[in-house]
């Protein structure tokens, strides 16, 4: 089957710029997250979607920090306006369910670099 | 998730030798998944553990969940080069829609 396609792979942009990631998910799983991973920390979970639903988003800078899932498929993150802390890679994961625990598939991550 | 504690945060090994990472955590787990990352790449799920003081095997790697579901471990034996990578163990809290928690994880370094 087709893992999680993510785009771009990679994005620099200058400080205060906005940029928007997109994620399409493994066919038929319902649930859909992004992490934000440091270089040298492990993924935070950034905001969790159940079809297109928001179930966690407790730790998304909401202020700044934005996302969706039309229609319950694919997603777009978006950051507006982007600071230096931002630079990160950014990563989409899929699971086939939620409720209980179920292994997720990470897709490339967009590695983003703000100047 | 609750958060796991993992060490050590590095390790470096020659090849063939073993290798083995600790997750502990102050409270009871629900379960355990272990993640691997290699260097540049995403997380990839290597398995799950359940139940109390199970043990699996996936060719030279051994997972164990311990007894009173606060601890795991990972065990390589004769590591390879390929092996190099970060090794995360997360809980996906029972309750809350498989939410991962990570920590920092333990970089496996191996010199050939």
């Amino acid at each position: 089957e087709a893992g999680v396609a993510q785009s771009p792979r990679y994005k620099i942009i200058e400080k205060r710029q906005s940029v928007a990631f997109w994620c399409n998910p493994i066919s038929g799983h319902a649930t859909l997250y992004w992490y934000q991973q440091i270089l040298g920390q492990g993924p935070k979970l950034l905001i969790q979607f159940q079809n297109n639903g928001v179930v966690d988003d407790s730790q998304l800078p909401k202020d700044r920090f934005s996302a969706e899932r039309l229609k319950g498929v694919d997603s777009t993150l978006k950051i507006q306006p982007a600071k230096l802390e931002d630079s990160a890679v950014y990563l989409c994961a899929s699971s086939a369910t939620s409720g209980r625990a179920r292994e997720q598939y990470f897709g490339p991550g967009t590695r983003l670099t703000v100047t | 998730g609750q958060q796991v504690m993992q060490i050590p945060q590095y390790q470096h090994v020659q090849e063939g030798e073993d290798f083995t990472t600790y997750c502990n955590s102050s409270t009871t787990l629900s379960n355990i998944q272990w993640y691997k990352q290699r260097p540049g790449g995403h997380p990839v799920f290597l398995i799950q553990l359940v139940k109390s003081g199970e043990v699996k095997k996936q060719k030279r790697l051994t997972f164990q969940f311990g007894e009173a579901k606060k601890n795991s471990s990972l065990h390589i034996t004769a590591t390879q080069t390929t092996d190099v990578g970060t090794y995360f163990c997360t809980n996906a809290g029972g309750t809350s829609y498989g939410k991962l928690t990570f920590g920092q994880g333990t970089i496996l370094t191996v010199h050939p």
